[in-house]
């Protein structure tokens, strides 16, 4: 069955550092999602995407946040320059065109 | 504003009893609802989904009920095993917007199941 995966599992950082989290999507979707979870928290929603751009972003989702396809099959979420509160789990999702967001494994992130 | 929240942050059941786990929402508006399973360490897997239109959908050994007058959502899992185990999250899709928008989650809730 198809699944979306995520690399890396986890990544440590230092403050200030830019990283960006990959995720292939399943393949025939066409809708891409951003989301991520605090340790202990509910999952919330950073953002998606469609037919190469933004269609909907939270307030969450700043100007140290960008999202790209840069090919047919993965889906970056960049951070520009992190901060400790950016410590989270994040996780990439997608859909087709039935209503079911299919989740990633996440990426645990640790800004130190 | 939006909001999905959950009566009971946690569940302890044995196994082989039915669970049943609730979700308020506040957003009347909303017309799509669905459940997650997530365990530890992992992303959440999708259970069972249900549309505004609808008040009762049955899955395998899940069923979702969906009350528009008080705004309650509930999954009930019957016949409960030690794989059930996890946290639980309704999540709601606004109207209004795209068909394939954000999803907003609730708190969670942590299901034990006992054998």
């Amino acid at each position: 069955e198809p699944e979306v995966t995520q690399t890396p599992s986890h990544q440590v950082t230092q403050m200030g550092q830019e990283v960006i989290l990959r995720c292939v999507p399943i393949s025939n979707h066409l809708y891409f999602y951003w989301y991520r979870q605090i340790l202990g928290q509910k999952v919330e929603f950073l953002v998606s995407f469609y037919n190469n751009e933004i269609s909907e972003k939270s307030e969450i989702f700043d100007d140290q946040f960008s999202v790209e396809r840069p090919d047919g099959s993965n889906f970056t979420l960049k951070i520009r320059s992190t901060k400790l509160e950016d410590s989270a789990m994040y996780f990439c999702a997608s859909l087709r065109s039935l209503l079911v967001q299919y989740f990633g494994p996440g990426t645990r992130l640790t800004v130190t | 504003g939006e909001s999905v929240g959950l009566h009971l942050p946690t569940l302890s059941v044995q196994e082989g009893d039915n669970s049943i786990i609730n979700c308020a929402y506040s957003n009347s508006a909303s017309d799509y609802f669905i459940w997650y399973k997530q365990e530890s360490g992992k992303g959440p897997q999708f259970i069972i989904d249900i549309r505004s239109n609808m008040d009762k959908r049955q899955g395998q050994r899940v069923t979702v009920l969906l009350n528009k007058t008080v705004k309650h959502l509930s999954l009930q899992i019957a016949a409960t095993q030690p794989g059930d185990s996890a946290v639980y999250f309704c999540a709601e899709r606004g109207a209004g917007g795209t068909s394939y928008g954000k999803l907003t989650f609730g708190q969670g809730t942590i299901l034990t199941v006992h054998p």
